[in-house]
């Protein structure tokens, strides 16, 4: 099984500025990797997949980046509706699709 | 617009089996993949398994001789199973959608989920 692990387990980030949060694969998942965001009491919602394509809808202020072991999500300017929990989840090698433990993106 | 929606028991006794449906509806049922995960606080989000359109299925090796799922294209359904349950399989059950199609086939990312619904485990 393929672990996934993000980097750091929280982000503090004032609003306007730039968040990175890391997820890393236990062994390569060439660019099957995707990002999702999760707010409480919510569904995940799909924002990155492909490693960098953005998913219908997704503002451009996310982009994801990255392949083989060591993947980035960029939120280049952080607004009010941003501060959530955020998932990497790998689809590389069935069994089983692993997600990373999440990132929860607070305000700083 | 594909929505999905979750339903059955909230509450399951220990040892008995957990039985969840997903209802699909706004969109395509056939040729794609439809999956199960579920979210605890002790686990995070956990990938269950998924079943094709046609039947065939991957199970998590975890819990692989506990899990069934099922298809019903007639009703644009599809349902798991979840045997001998115990307190460690209360979570937040979500059934999703796999996608987006791009380039000619279904990404294995999950574009569309359920709202999801808390299944107890308790006597």
């Amino acid at each position: 099984e393929i672990v996934m692990t993000q980097s750091p387990p929280t982000l503090s980030v004032s609003p306007g500025e730039r968040a990175t949060l890391s997820c890393r694969a236990s062994q390569s998942v060439s660019s099957d990797l995707a990002w999702y965001q999760q707010k409480p009491g919510q569904a995940p919602r799909l924002l990155i997949y492909g490693a960098s394509t953005r998913a219908t809808g997704i503002p451009a202020r996310f982009s994801g980046s990255g392949s083989g072991t060591e993947f980035t999500l960029t939120i280049s300017s952080l607004q009010s509706e941003d501060f959530a929990v955020y998932y990497c989840q790998h689809y590389n090698n069935w069994p089983p699709y692993t997600f990373g433990q999440g990132t929860k993106l607070e305000i700083k | 617009q594909v929505q999905l929606q979750e339903s059955g028991p909230g509450l399951v006794k220990p040892s008995e089996t957990l039985s969840l449906t997903c209802s699909v509806s706004g969109g395509s049922f056939g040729s794609n993949y439809w999956s199960w995960i579920r979210q605890s606080a002790g686990k995070g989000l956990e990938w269950i398994g998924r079943i094709y359109t046609g039947g065939s299925t991957n199970y998590n090796p975890s819990l692989k001789s506990r899990v069934t799922m099922s298809v019903d294209k007639l009703k644009n359904q599809f349902s798991l199973k979840l045997s001998s349950v115990t307190a460690a399989d209360t979570a937040v059950y979500y059934c999703a959608r796999e996608g987006p199609y791009d380039s000619g086939y279904y990404v294995s990312s999950l574009s569309h989920w359920g709202q999801g619904m808390l299944v107890t485990v308790s006597s």
